[in-house]
């Protein structure tokens, strides 16, 4: 049973124009959200995260919106630039009350950017 | 500089011959996990530990083993080795994901062990 999902294994976005890559989850009891970003033949690294309380984050050319009725999640790159070409983690974790067994991460979405 | 320092990147080893990832973080975390990433399935958690001596299987933990003897180190153990465990294994460690008053509950990852089992 697969609670984050992101269902584009693969996008490719000219470069300045948007990325918007998509992330949806199962579990209510998820209450925090993170990206994640990985290059190849390096270990992924925290991107930008947002709380259940808040619908939107922004860092920089960076802005994650989650959608809690929808159980969605999306984070929008602008504008995208070729360094941005890697694999995009989705993750959750639910709630402060024990049983923290870390995060639940989707497979995850290589985006492109071309020149 | 703050790491996270996994050990070996690269191995390959046959069928049955027990190996033992080193994992150690230099960030006095509590919290200490490891995943495996293989392809179409992202990134599986094999165990975690919230603090020393306390640890707790992921969703993957058959056939590995791990111990939290120190705060700093967090070893995965294939006690025998099969093909199926060919696969590219992260440590990961941060404050407790609980003290979302003190941290984002981001996890900081190591580089990598890829690991292939012939």
């Amino acid at each position: 049973d697969q609670q984050v999902k992101q269902n584009s294994p693969s996008l490719s976005v000219q470069e300045g124009r948007i990325s918007i890559l998509n992330c949806d989850y199962t579990n209510s009891m998820f209450d925090y959200f993170l990206w994640y970003k990985k290059y190849p033949a390096e270990g992924p690294t925290f991107l930008i995260s947002i709380s259940s309380i808040k619908d939107k984050n922004e860092d920089g050319r960076f802005t994650v919106f989650l959608n809690k009725s929808a159980k969605h999640l999306s984070l929008h790159i602008v504008p995208s630039q070729p360094g941005d070409s890697a694999v995009y983690f989705c993750a959750a974790s639910a709630g402060t009350g024990g049983g923290a067994d870390g995060l639940t991460f989707g497979k995850g979405t290589h985006l492109i950017i071309q020149p | 500089e703050a790491q996270v320092t996994q050990n070996p990147r690269y191995l390959i080893t046959v069928t049955g011959k027990k190996l033992t990832v080193t994992c150690s973080q230099n960030m006095n975390h509590e919290y200490m996990s490891w995943y495996r990433q293989d392809p179409g399935l992202g990134l599986r958690q094999i165990y975690y530990s919230m603090n020393v001596e306390v640890t707790d299987k992921g969703d993957v933990p058959e056939g590995y083993k791990v111990s939290r003897k120190e705060k700093r180190n967090f070893p995965l153990i294939l006690e025998s080795p099969s093909p199926n465990q060919t696969s590219l294994y992260f440590c990961a460690s941060s404050f407790r994901l609980l003290d979302r008053g003190l941290n984002t509950g981001e996890l900081f990852f190591g580089e990598g062990s890829r690991l292939t089992v012939l």
